[in-house]
């Protein structure tokens, strides 16, 4: 069966650089079509999606966070990674990592990973 | 700001319908399928729908979901306690080129 799961720091400091980990298993990402995206969830706000990285290693970003995002994958590995920029406080949030097989469209997601940035 | 734009609550007696509406733009829910999601408290969203209308399999018979132009909607009938929770529409944006998500609809069971 399909499951992801979402690895990272719980706390990290300001103007520091979070790095989140998806480790995922049941499907390919070298299989045509297939993709996984992050999705953050600011505390009792509404979802944000935040970047996706397909199978033939097309990427898409946030308009608002493009270039403080990047996400790569390891097929080897069966893992994707988020990286974060220079973080703050707006950036406190769950982060959810996603299977994408239908354009626009999150089947399988990971439980999220609470991230506070505090000093 | 969310792109696409639920009403932030709804609530109905156990055992009625309820239903909960979603309004985009030609970018989003006009040119491309509508998904609908569930969060429980404390759990990550599970989808209901997807493409419009059709029900994730595993998922109850009570849901059901339409499209028209561009507003989409998510119909939950024979109401459970269980259901309470929030409810998110999402689908593809073409000038976004992203996939864009409603504000969220509290549903609560009375």
């Amino acid at each position: 069966q399909i499951s992801l799961e979402e690895s990272g720091p719980t706390v990290v400091k300001p103007k520091q650089t979070l790095t989140l980990t998806c480790t995922y298993s049941g499907f390919s990402l070298n299989s045509f079509g297939q993709g996984v995206g992050w999705i953050r969830q600011p505390p009792s706000k509404a979802p944000e999606w935040l970047a996706l990285i397909y199978w033939d290693d097309e990427v898409r970003y946030s308009t608002v966070l493009n270039d403080r995002l990047t996400i790569t994958k390891d097929t080897s590995k069966n893992q994707v990674v988020l990286t974060l920029t220079n973080v703050s406080s707006v950036d406190t949030a769950t982060y959810f990592c996603a299977r994408s097989e239908t354009t626009g469209c999150f089947d399988y997601w990971g439980p999220g990973s609470l991230v506070t940035v505090s000093s | 700001q969310s792109v696409l734009t639920q009403p932030p609550s709804v609530s109905e007696v156990p055992r009625q319908r309820v239903t909960i509406s979603c309004s985009g733009s030609s970018s989003n829910i006009g040119n491309n399928g509508v998904s609908w999601y569930q969060q429980l408290p404390g759990k990550a969203p599970r989808l209901l729908i997807y493409n419009d209308d059709r029900v994730r399999p595993g998922v109850s018979d009570r849901f059901s979901a339409a499209k028209s132009g561009t507003s989409a909607s998510l119909a939950i009938s024979g109401l459970r306690s269980e259901d309470e929770a929030d409810y998110f529409c999402g689908a593809w944006d073409d000038s976004l080129g992203a996939p864009v998500f409603g504000g969220g609809t509290k549903l609560t069971v009375l």
